[in-house]
């Protein structure tokens, strides 16, 4: 099954910029859909479509996607940013959704 | 406003079973793929299974397959997920998402806040 790669976490300066990396076969090849989850509250859409934003997620947030690698980017980083975040994909092989195993972002 | 409520957790036996219901409101259920996706206590996010608007396509994750069975009641806006046989290793918070624009493979643009199944003796 298609597996998604993610670093387990990332800690970013108040204002400075995070990156969370994606890492799967050809992600290219597909659509990557970004989630926030804050501790003990469900997951939030933050970028669908690999670079979509929807309505109410600030344009801070941005994402892209090429080769192996989809990437998601906080800029001035925020104290309220600081959550897990996963990517995820849709697997036509086995008709499945698939998630990244998570990205704890730590705000110093 | 788009609402998901889930119900109906709570503690089983390992080999019990359990009938989660999803209520939604806000939006045209019947127009959209349903799926229901858990969390294990301290882990990552892992999709369950999904149906079709009408109910007549469904699919499952291969850990839950004939065990758990996904439904729908388009006439009282609510999404169902029968467990049975249940394990220690179903252990989770489940949630309720819908599939945006109607695709199946859709990203989840709305959560619900999920219910807790605890399997243990």
């Amino acid at each position: 099954s298609y597996v998604l790669t993610q670093p387990p976490s990332v800690s970013v300066a108040p204002g400075k910029t995070a990156r969370i990396t994606c890492g799967g076969n050809n992600i290219e090849s597909k659509s990557v859909h970004w989630y926030q989850q804050r501790p003990g509250q469900a997951p939030v859409l933050v970028i669908y479509f690999d670079s979509d934003r929807p309505s109410g997620i600030p344009a801070r947030f941005s994402g892209s996607n090429s080769g192996n690698t989809a990437t998601l980017t906080i800029s001035r980083v925020e104290a309220g940013d600081e959550a897990d975040y996963y990517c995820q994909v849709w697997d036509s092989n086995s008709d499945h959704y698939v998630f990244g195993t998570g990205t704890k972002v730590t705000v110093l | 406003e788009v609402q998901l409520v889930e119900s109906g957790g709570g503690l089983v036996q390992p080999g019990g079973s359990l009938r989660l219901s999803c209520a939604v409101s806000g939006f045209t259920f019947s127009s959209y793929w349903m799926s229901w996706v858990r969390q294990a206590p301290g882990k990552g996010l892992e999709w369950v299974a999904n149906i079709k608007q009408d109910g007549t396509e469904k699919y499952y994750v291969d850990s839950v397959k004939g065990r758990f069975t996904i439904s729908r009641d388009n006439a009282k806006n609510s999404l169902f997920l029968q467990m049975n046989s249940l394990r220690a290793e179903d252990t989770a918070v489940y949630y309720c998402a819908r599939a945006s624009s109607g695709g199946s493979r859709n990203p989840l643009d709305f959560w619900g806040q999920g219910t807790l199944v605890t399997v243990s003796s």
